[in-house]
């Protein structure tokens, strides 16, 4: 079946530096992505959705200018959260957009020290 | 708006018991309806989804669920529920074109097996 490789799953960071976030679609090219931050106990929100070449379009209230996001092929997509600070710790996860489904990546643990 | 709601943020039954989680939706136009199972520090798995074919629809791990259009809801069973199944479980809807639209989540349920 359809596989997202999210990398890394784990990743420490300190205050103001910037993190990347890669979401890899493997046996599928993926035109839409989508990205979502998950707090603990809490559902799924999305940050942004964006496709192969043309710029993300952002959720209402998520700072482009802090997550930025790269859709350059149809198999990678990446994430990368600018000069960030401990309330950016958090779940995050990609999803690639098929044909009457959704693919997920496994999810990325961003731990802002 | 369209929305999703979740009832019941967590649901706790005996191994071996009835599992139902339930979804309800709102929607001016036909809905694409999706149920995930996500396990601690992963990512979501598809469990199943309707597509606007049989509204019977059965997924992965004995679980399924019905689309009822007149109650709006598109509520999760499984006829026994297994340790493995403790976990938790979002019911998600899109109205775009079933893959280029935003997916919308609901609140998720905490299933919680008991021995």
């Amino acid at each position: 079946g359809a596989v997202v490789s999210q990398h890394p799953s784990r990743v420490i960071c300190k205050s103001g530096t910037s993190v990347k976030i890669e979401c890899r679609s493997l046996d599928f090219q993926a035109t839409t992505m989508f990205w979502y931050r998950q707090f603990p106990k809490q559902s799924l929100m999305l940050m942004a959705t964006s496709n192969e070449g043309s710029k993300a379009t952002y959720e209402q209230g998520v700072e482009k200018d802090k997550f930025l996001i790269n859709h350059a092929s149809l198999t990678l997509s990446t994430l990368t959260v600018t000069s960030a600070h401990p309330e950016d710790s958090s779940f995050y996860i990609c999803s690639a957009g098929q044909l009457y489904g959704y693919t997920f990546g496994s999810g990325t643990r961003l731990t802002v020290v | 708006a369209q929305s999703v709601t979740q009832l019941g943020s967590h649901v706790s039954v005996s191994e071996g018991a009835l599992v139902l989680l339930r979804c309800n939706y709102s929607s001016s136009v036909p809905p694409y309806l999706f149920w995930y199972v996500q396990y601690p520090n992963q990512g979501l798995q598809l469990l199943l989804k309707y597509t606007s074919a049989a509204t019977l629809v059965k997924g992965i791990n004995g679980f399924e669920a019905e689309f009822k259009k007149s109650e709006t809801s598109f509520h999760l069973t499984k006829p026994s529920a297994h340790m493995s199944d403790a976990a938790e479980y979002f019911c998600a809807v899109t109205f775009g074109s079933g893959n280029t639209g935003k997916l919308i989540f609901g609140q998720g349920t905490t299933l919680q097996v008991k021995p």
